[in-house]
């Protein structure tokens, strides 16, 4: 079955302690990006990757690292997290010239930094 | 920067009847993309219907339709023949072509129950 995994699923978490979230998708998609959620700002971009080893920012990057090691895998790095990065953080992937370069959706991590 | 507003925070519809869902947006672009995604109580985001720009026709998904009008900058959602299964968060989306970051930028989300 083509999808986007990401985990954990649910995380509670300290102020400071590094985290990462995984996400992995099985349909060769060259792109990947990360979103968060949050009640009334709909999904922003944290960062995206057009392809292994290339990675560049999104609309709200501060607090956060990726990295595009494998074209199936694109971990979020919290170094230290903080409250305000407690969030519902969407994972999601697409193959670049097909089908309006439509985005597809892991099931989304929620997080609770205290 | 592009803006997506959907000024319906709430709906409901019963059982069977149609609903339609509004969103705007405000672009100076002319090459984009507009995605309509439903969010569950499980929370997954799923892809309801997707329309190119310069495609005049409104793109259709079995029940689900839009109304794209171009030079209005709008883009509603109609549900037909509506069902337990569509109660969900259902978001508005805008990308530009050619955009390097592929981002997509959202609307603040409708919620939608239907009732039996």
């Amino acid at each position: 079955e083509a999808q986007v995994t990401q985990n954990p699923r649910y995380l509670i978490t300290v102020t400071g302690k590094k985290l990462t979230v995984t996400c992995s998708q099985n349909m060769n998609h060259e792109y990947m990006s990360w979103y968060r959620q949050d009640p009334g700002l709909g999904l922003r971009q944290i960062y995206y990757s057009m392809n292994v080893e290339v990675t560049d920012k999104g609309d709200v990057p501060e607090g956060y690292k990726v990295s595009r090691k494998e074209k199936r895998n694109f971990p979020l790095i919290l170094e230290s997290p903080s409250p305000n990065q407690t969030s519902l953080y969407f994972c999601a992937s697409c193959q670049l010239g097909v089908d309006a370069d439509t985005q597809y959706f892991g099931p989304g991590t929620r997080l609770t930094v205290l | 920067a592009q803006t997506v507003t959907q000024s319906q925070p709430e709906m409901s519809v019963q059982e069977a009847e149609t609903v339609t869902l509004s969103c705007t947006y405000d672009t100076s672009e002319n090459n984009y993309y507009l995605f309509w995604y439903k969010q569950p109580p499980s929370r997954q985001m799923i892809l309801v219907i997707r329309q190119e720009a310069y495609k005049q026709q409104n793109a259709t998904e079995n029940r689900f339709s839009v109304n794209f009008q171009k030079a209005a900058k709008s883009f509603s959602l109609k549900i037909s023949d509506s069902q337990l299964g569509d109660t969900a968060m259902y978001f508005c989306a805008f990308m530009k072509s050619y955009n390097a970051g592929n981002m997509l930028t959202f609307g603040g989300g409708t919620r939608l129950m239907v009732k039996p």
